[in-house]
């Protein structure tokens, strides 16, 4: 399996523009997360899904994110408009339900908003 | 407010010596996980610890985990320099998982 993938690998944007980050999770797998790792705030669960439904979205920073998970091999997280405090690095992870529920991470998605 | 502190937040070590890692937490634990982090990359898995008495090991890294004391500890046995990372411990309590302060681990020959 080619693990979490995650595109696109880096994205440097405008403030206020649109920034769509996409995720395709490990094959089977059946919880997906998305997290974000900045200098000030360490890691931080945003949002996660089992099945494609939003579980736990708690951690979602405020109504510029959105996340869908239209089918079990594909989700987005949306920011629009984006900020410049918006700036980290943002990884999607999958587990499945059953044995050890360990999450694997994808490689990340380094945002930089200007 | 609930909190996951790991201790120390910078570990300098030299090669060949032990030492343990700190994960506390202030809440019931589902699940603890353990992860190293490179710099610039992402996060390994190392341990998912699911029950209270769990210990793992692999190589020199043991895991273990206290649910009374809301405790998880990191034990590395004779450092070795490729040991240098960030580690961070990872709690799933209900439907919601917070992830430790990091603690990053310099290994001197």
């Amino acid at each position: 399996d080619a693990g979490v993938i995650q595109s696109p690998r880096h994205e440097v944007t405008e403030m206020g523009q649109e920034v769509t980050l996409r995720c395709k999770p490990i094959s089977g797998h059946d919880y997906l997360f998305w997290y974000r790792q900045t200098m000030m705030r360490g890691l931080e669960l945003l949002i996660y899904f089992n099945n494609n439904v939003p579980i736990d979205d708690s951690g979602m920073p405020e109504d510029r994110f959105s996340a869908k998970m239209p089918n079990a091999s594909f989700s987005t997280l949306k920011i629009q408009p984006s900020e410049p405090r918006d700036s980290a690095v943002y990884f999607c992870a999958s587990s499945q339900q059953g044995g050890s529920y360990e999450q694997y991470f994808g490689p990340g998605t380094r945002l930089t908003v200007t | 407010e609930l909190k996951v502190e790991q201790n120390p937040l910078f570990l300098s070590m030299q090669e060949e010596k032990n030492y343990t890692i700190y994960c506390n937490y202030s809440t019931t634990s589902d699940r603890l996980y353990w992860y190293r982090q490179d710099p610039g990359k992402s996060l390994e898995s190392l341990f998912v610890l699911l029950s209270n008495g769990a210990v793992k090991q692999e190589g020199r890294l043991m895991a273990s985990l206290d649910t009374k004391a809301r405790l998880s500890t990191l034990h590395i046995t004779a450092a070795v320099h490729d040991l240098s990372a960030t580690y961070f411990c990872l709690l799933n309590t209900g439907n919601q998982f917070y992830f430790g302060t990091g603690t990053s681990l310099t290994v001197i020959p």
